[in-house]
């Protein structure tokens, strides 16, 4: 049972690239989301999802492109990378019950240098 | 949601507990406290949560208040592998995001 798989884990890449960053889940769950982390920073949510066909904005959404068309999946387009991207990527996943949607389980996380 | 109010960080003895406190003096009724922690490059893990009664699980203890405005988590006997940032969070089970400040940085000494 993998749980969260993120890749890859390391990318490097130039100003005005674009690229996609994977999540993949085997639990089932229905919420999904993707959060930023600066270095000494917390977590800032970019982008979430309800469900399949469902993405709504966080708190820094701006760069950023999502698209739900299975459960399992959840990618993270950047469409024209930019230095201020520069930061680790964590997708997290949760169920739907209101009891328990926000005991997230957390990605192992992609580490991102736009240089 | 509300804030919440974490020292910068914290030391602790191996094998001693650690009790991490966390202040939420805005806390609304239905919001209920959270405690993750990231230990170090990795992703958040989830410890506990409690909404106003004292919880405990194999990882920790949750003591909130009577008033709810503040909480401490209590890590019973503290090992090197407890050296991690913990946050506290508040957050209602209506909303759609957490909240992830700043958060304690523990480091447990030998």
């Amino acid at each position: 049972n993998a749980g969260v798989t993120q890749t890859p884990k390391f990318q490097v890449l130039k100003t005005g690239q674009s690229m996609t960053l994977q999540c993949a889940q085997d639990m089932n769950h229905e919420y999904m989301s993707w959060y930023r982390q600066d270095p000494g920073m917390g977590l800032r949510l970019i982008h979430y999802s309800v469900g399949a066909g469902i993405t709504d904005q966080g708190e820094v959404p701006n760069g950023y492109n999502v698209s739900r068309s299975t459960t399992e999946d959840f990618p993270l387009r950047l469409l024209s990378a930019a230095p201020s991207q520069t930061s680790v990527y964590f997708c997290a996943t949760s169920t739907r019950d209101r009891a328990t949607k926000n005991i997230q389980y957390f990605g192992a996380g992609t580490r991102l240098s736009v240089l | 949601d509300a804030k919440t109010t974490q020292p910068t960080s914290m030391d602790c003895a191996e094998g001693r507990a650690a009790n991490l406190p966390c202040n939420h003096s805005t806390i609304s009724g239905n919001e209920y406290v959270y405690w993750y922690r990231q230990i170090h490059s990795q992703g958040p893990q989830y410890i506990i949560h409690g909404l106003k009664n004292n919880e405990t699980n194999e990882m920790a203890s949750l003591i909130i208040t009577e008033d709810r405005k503040s909480s401490t988590l209590i890590l019973p006997h503290a090992t090197l592998r407890d050296t991690a940032v913990y946050y506290c969070i508040v957050s209602t089970n209506a909303g759609n995001m957490l909240t992830f400040g700043g958060g304690t940085r523990l480091m447990v000494k030998p």
